[in-house]
């Protein structure tokens, strides 16, 4: 089955400075790739998305970059914001058997200091 | 447009007992799927529904078991309660032509004494 790792486990930068979370896969077979903002309490919320089909999707200060040969992706926040501390997920998507199931990075504690 | 609804947002059961969730996917979309989440193992697939049929399934036991309505609402069931149930559960939902693309609701905090 697919396996996805991320790093880091934890992320500390100011407020203003760029934040960067990689996630590797290990299936080549997967073909769509999610990030995942969670907060406390609250369930996880689609903030960015790429397929394989894909390099690159920017969308204001979120990007996420995708190496299908390396089968690694990640997530860039510029200008971060006291508002973006929260957990990050990445997910890898594996289309199985007419189904298909997210498997997921193990989160990253993204913390944003004043 | 409303998003996904889970009810209860928190249960507090005892071992050996069941337990059943409830899920209320975001209108028109016809996929379900359920995750657990617990600090120890993340976030996990636990199986799917399309047009009320188990289309994918994870590796847990057969304890935990799902049905999806008519209507896409689904519903998932814990009979016979563990200590390592404990977790939050949540539901995802995504609409025809666009599966991949999954939105979680707030999820049911479970917690077995």
């Amino acid at each position: 089955g697919e396996n996805v790792e991320q790093h880091p486990s934890t992320l500390s930068v100011q407020e203003g400075d760029s934040a960067v979370i990689k996630c590797t896969y290990s299936d080549s077979a997967s073909n769509y790739f999610p990030w995942y903002k969670q907060e406390l309490g609250k369930g996880p919320q689609l903030i960015i998305d790429i397929r394989s089909n894909v390099g690159e999707k920017k969308d204001q200060r979120i990007a996420v970059t995708l190496n299908k040969t390396a089968k690694h992706f990640s997530l860039h926040i510029t200008e971060t914001q006291p508002e973006d501390s929260a957990v990050y997920f990445c997910a890898a998507r594996l289309l199985t058997g007419g189904g298909n199931k997210l498997t997921f990075g193990t989160g990253t504690q993204l913390k944003v200091e004043l | 447009k409303a998003g996904v609804t889970q009810t209860p947002r928190y249960l507090i059961k005892t071992r050996g007992q069941q337990v059943t969730l409830s899920c209320s996917p975001i209108s028109g979309h016809r996929s379900v799927s359920w995750y657990q989440q617990t600090p120890g193992q993340g976030l996990q697939f636990l199986f799917e529904y399309f047009s009320e049929t188990q289309r994918n399934k994870g590796n847990f036991p057969g304890r935990f078991s799902g049905r999806q309505f008519s209507n896409s609402r689904s519903e998932m069931n814990v009979s016979t309660l563990e200590l390592g149930d404990s977790a939050l559960y949540l539901c995802a939902s995504s609409r025809r032509g666009d599966e991949e693309t999954q939105y979680f609701g707030p999820g049911t905090r479970l917690l077995v004494l």
